[in-house]
């Protein structure tokens, strides 16, 4: 199946400092979603992203749909501990009645006090 | 506050049981979706499903089946449990149009 090119795979971080992951794609994308999920906890959803160049914020964190349809960054300023966990990206292509997601392996965060 | 609920966060099965992984949600979607989860792989799709007694085949459906009698409910059915099917399950649902993909808190079954 497809998958995203989801980097960096894992980053390990002051707290207060910035983060930046992105994620791209051979493919084109309607959408893009940027999910965290906690250890044993399902993907949560943080933002999602519905046209190409929009950049939405949520508190600390900002994402952008890339111009091309192909690709997506997640910036997480300031960070905090409770900032811990896996990113995922997620691509939707959509059309007829599927929906599918299509996901990047995950960007493990890790942020020393 | 909408909700996909999957029935277990923890299951223990012997190999060879029939296992039945269950998950409903509320937000009235229709399409539902099943993964699995594990360490380097990142999320696989199983099977999905967008309408009641519909399903298609995800990427890796072998030694997986479904069923969707209802539009809440989908349920994930392994045959024969195998010890390298131990993973994290994850269920998930998304209107028509794809919006509003909400997961659930997942399963996470030991096949020992």
């Amino acid at each position: 199946g497809q998958q995203l090119n989801q980097s960096p795979q894992s980053m390990f971080i002051q707290e207060g400092e910035d983060v930046s992951m992105n994620c791209t794609s051979s493919s084109i994308f309607n959408t893009w979603l940027w999910y965290k999920q906690d250890p044993g906890e399902g993907p949560v959803l943080l933002i999602a992203l519905y046209k190409a160049g929009e950049l939405t914020s949520n508190g600390r964190l900002t994402a952008q749909f890339g111009i091309t349809r192909k690709d997506s960054f997640l910036n997480i300023s300031a960070s905090i501990p409770s900032d811990v966990g896996i990113y995922f990206c997620a691509g939707l292509l959509y059309g007829g009645s599927q929906g599918n997601l299509i996901f990047g392996k995950g960007t493990k965060l890790s942020v020393k006090p | 506050d909408v909700k996909v609920t999957q029935s277990s966060r923890y299951l223990v099965k012997r190999t060879g049981e029939k296992v039945f992984l269950e998950c409903v949600q509320d937000m009235d979607h229709e399409n539902m979706f099943w993964y699995r989860q594990d360490p380097g792989l990142g999320l696989r799709l199983i099977y999905f499903s967008y309408d009641v007694k519909m399903k298609e085949k995800g990427d890796i459906p072998e030694g997986y089946s479904v069923s969707r009698e209802k539009k809440e409910r989908f349920s994930l059915i392994l045959e024969s449990a195998s010890t390298n099917q131990t993973s994290m399950y994850l269920c998930a649902s998304t209107s028509r149009q794809g919006l509003g993909y909400t997961f659930g808190s997942g399963t996470r079954l030991t096949v020992v």
